[in-house]
């Protein structure tokens, strides 16, 4: 079946820009979490959703980021105002059900370039 | 102090050689471990979870070392196509959080 997926697969900004990352996670997967990770370093993590419970945003590095995720499928995260700092690859992933215990399915990411 | 620390690498091994990796946690009520691999541009993918007891899928070994709060993998008789990076993952209890090491580069030469 359709693994997960992201786009787009690169994006390239203009500090101060807005820019939105689109992930549709596996058909019937409950659980959806973003990361990110810069070179050299390991995953970040940002944001989990888990069915209509309110999301973990304990992860979100500054206000100008932001998550939703419409009707427990597709998600989108925004960042605003965007900074050079912000470049990195984009990582969602789905699971079964949220369970610590589940296997995260991830997508190929979008990697991010803010010039 | 990091969630997840491991170390690196590189390792760079000949075919056929045996390699271990290590990696630390910090936060003893984890209860969910895993190795993930990442090949190069790619996402991660589940190598395999890390249960109490050990286990063991083929080439691999995965060890859970609660008291030092440590997981281990072994692989034996490596192959060029397990060059990657291995990531280790630990959950963050008693939140949602899934806490990624940066991870250890492994290169298998001919």
């Amino acid at each position: 079946g359709a693994g997960v997926s992201q786009s787009p697969s690169n994006k390239v900004t203009e500090k101060g820009k807005d820019v939105e990352l689109r992930c549709d996670p596996i058909s019937g997967h409950t659980a959806l979490y973003w990361y990110r990770q810069s070179l050299g370093q390991g995953l970040e993590f940002l944001i989990y959703f888990q069915g209509n419970s309110a999301p973990d945003k304990s992860g979100l590095p500054s206000d100008r980021f932001s998550a939703e995720r419409t009707g427990g499928s597709v998600s989108t995260l925004t960042i605003q105002r965007t900074q050079q700092e912000d470049s990195a690859v984009y990582l969602c992933a789905s699971s079964l059900s949220g369970g610590r215990t589940d296997t995260q399915y991830f997508g190929p990411g979008t990697r991010l370039t803010v010039l | 102090r990091k969630e997840v620390e491991q170390d690196p690498g590189p390792f760079n091994v000949p075919e056929g050689a045996t390699v271990a990796f290590n990696c630390t946690y910090s936060n003893s009520a984890s209860q969910s471990f895993f190795w993930y691999r990442q090949d190069c541009r790619k996402e991660p993918k589940l190598l395999m979870s890390v249960y109490s007891s050990g286990n063991e899928d083929g080439r691999f070994t995965a060890q859970l070392n609660r008291a030092s709060q440590y997981i281990s993998l072994l692989i034996r008789d490596s192959k060029l196509s397990d060059s990657a990076t291995y990531l280790c993952v630990v959950n963050g209890y008693p939140g949602n959080q899934f806490y990624f090491g940066t991870g250890t580069s492994l290169t298998v030469i001919p």
